[in-house]
């Protein structure tokens, strides 16, 4: 009940595509959801990050969609460029983020020219 | 903002010695630290939660006499590899929480002889 599933686990997407990442979790007390992105030998970086209230956020080139009733999220990158190339990870957290993240197995995006 | 880095960012040893990773939140306090060990090609896992003047809680699994964790102060949390192994070798990386959001360290390559 504490997992969450990331799909899919690799994609490869062409310059200016719409790459989608999505991600499914079982318990109903999770109640924050960030994505961050990693590049090869580095840390994770916080894209952004939803909560329940609201069905979508946008942050530049980057969408959360939010689906509660499916217990379903995910991310949206608009005009993906070959930067964009890097691991990306869905997580979620309950008491507003407070507590640990459980971390979804991640996705590695290729942007390719 | 909400900057943290980590000192070494990679480190050689050689098999039974000790190495002290150091893990800094340099523009904010931050009363809750995390460590986390990746392996390649996969998801973060979770050691410890570092609360600040108090002792660490380690997930299901981790070794608290092999991975001393120490979070002396507001911005500093320490985690000490203790008779390190080839098996030890791995990314750690560590996470500081404000504001509800965790913010990652760029991480420390730690490989054992």
């Amino acid at each position: 009940q504490q997992q969450v599933k990331q799909s899919p686990q690799s994609l490869i997407v062409q310059k200016g595509g719409i790459p989608i990442i999505n991600c499914a979790y079982e318990n109903t007390a999770f109640d924050y959801f960030p994505w961050y992105q990693q590049f090869p030998g580095k840390g994770p970086a916080l894209l952004i990050a939803i909560r329940p209230d609201v069905s979508e956020k946008k942050e530049g080139r980057f969408t959360i969609s939010f689906n509660k009733s499916a217990k379903q999220f995910s991310l949206h990158i608009m005009d993906s460029q070959p930067g964009d190339s890097a691991t990306y990870f869905c997580a979620a957290s309950i008491k507003g983020g407070s507590e640990k993240l459980v971390f979804g197995k991640g996705t590695k995006l290729t942007v390719n020219p | 903002g909400a900057v943290v880095s980590q000192h070494p960012s990679w480190v050689i040893c050689k098999s039974g010695t000790s190495v002290k990773i150091e893990c800094r939140s340099l523009d904010f306090q931050a009363t809750t630290m995390f460590w986390y060990r990746q392996f390649p090609k996969q998801s973060l896992m979770l050691m410890a939660t570092s609360n600040e003047g108090s002792k660490a809680t380690y997930e299901q699994g981790v070794e608290k006499d092999k991975f001393l964790i120490n979070h002396a102060s507001l911005t500093l949390s320490t985690l000490t590899v203790t008779s390190a192994h080839p098996e030890d070798s791995s990314f750690y990386i560590c996470s500081a929480r404000v504001w509800n959001e965790q913010f990652f360290g760029p991480g420390t390559r730690l490989t054992v002889l």
